[in-house]
């Protein structure tokens, strides 16, 4: 069963600085997708940006990026230039390419802006 | 449009007692999930639709049951609610890859 790991439950950052949020998941397979999806206070669960595992290239949405690694099984958020919007808990979830239905979400990390 | 509405927002239910959280999308996708968020812990999948009048169950089925009459909405419905459901419901709508989320329902059950 593929498993969603991350490994940091708090992180901080100041206005304007850059954060990498890690993730780490374990699977047999060889084609899926990788989320990252941001909950807010507000508690909807935002996409931030996806990646698909056949794709070398990292994804990349606005000050959001990922750097993922397919042979380390480590998919990390990079957050650019942090605004006080940012914050919020972020999860990294899993998917299956072929017939599973499952997200399989981490635990989540809580992200908090310094002013 | 809407995109993934879920009604309600809260509710508090006694021991025993049932209910049914809808979730409806304007934006015709044919698969739709219900989740639990507990402290803690990721969303788990409760149960699943890939289409009208299908279901299917998640990880975490137990206590629950669901039905897609229509295309555009999934009912979660809890027949005798126990206070290990008091939990943060979310549904979901699924284009492509990438599933939609709803505000959620907080449901507390004393």
């Amino acid at each position: 069963a593929q498993t969603v790991t991350q490994s940091q439950p708090e992180m901080s950052v100041q206005e304007a600085e850059t954060v990498t949020l890690s993730c780490t998941y374990d699977t047999s397979e060889s084609d899926y997708y990788l989320f990252w999806y941001k909950q807010p206070p507000s508690r909807q669960m935002i996409l931030v940006i996806r990646q698909e595992a056949y794709k070398q290239q990292n994804a990349t949405e606005n000050r959001f990026s990922v750097n993922f690694q397919k042979a380390a099984k480590s998919f990390s958020l990079k957050i650019s230039d942090s605004q006080l919007g940012d914050a919020a808990m972020y999860f990294c979830a899993y998917r299956s390419a072929i017939g599973n239905e499952k997200l399989t979400f981490g635990t989540g990390t809580r992200l908090t802006i310094i002013p | 449009n809407a995109g993934v509405t879920q009604t309600p927002k809260f509710r508090v239910l006694k021991t025993g007692q049932s209910m049914t959280l809808l979730c409806a999308q304007d934006m015709n996708h044919e698969y739709m999930y219900w989740y639990r968020q507990d402290p803690g812990m990721g969303l788990r999948l409760i149960h699943y639709s890939v289409g009208e009048g299908t279901t299917a169950k998640g990880e975490v089925p137990d206590g629950y049951n669901v039905s897609r009459l229509k295309k555009q909405n999934f009912l979660l419905g809890l027949e005798s609610a126990a206070p290990s459901q008091t939990s943060v419901y979310f549904c979901a709508s699924r284009r492509s890859d990438t599933q939609y989320f709803g505000p959620g329902t907080r449901l507390t059950v004393l």
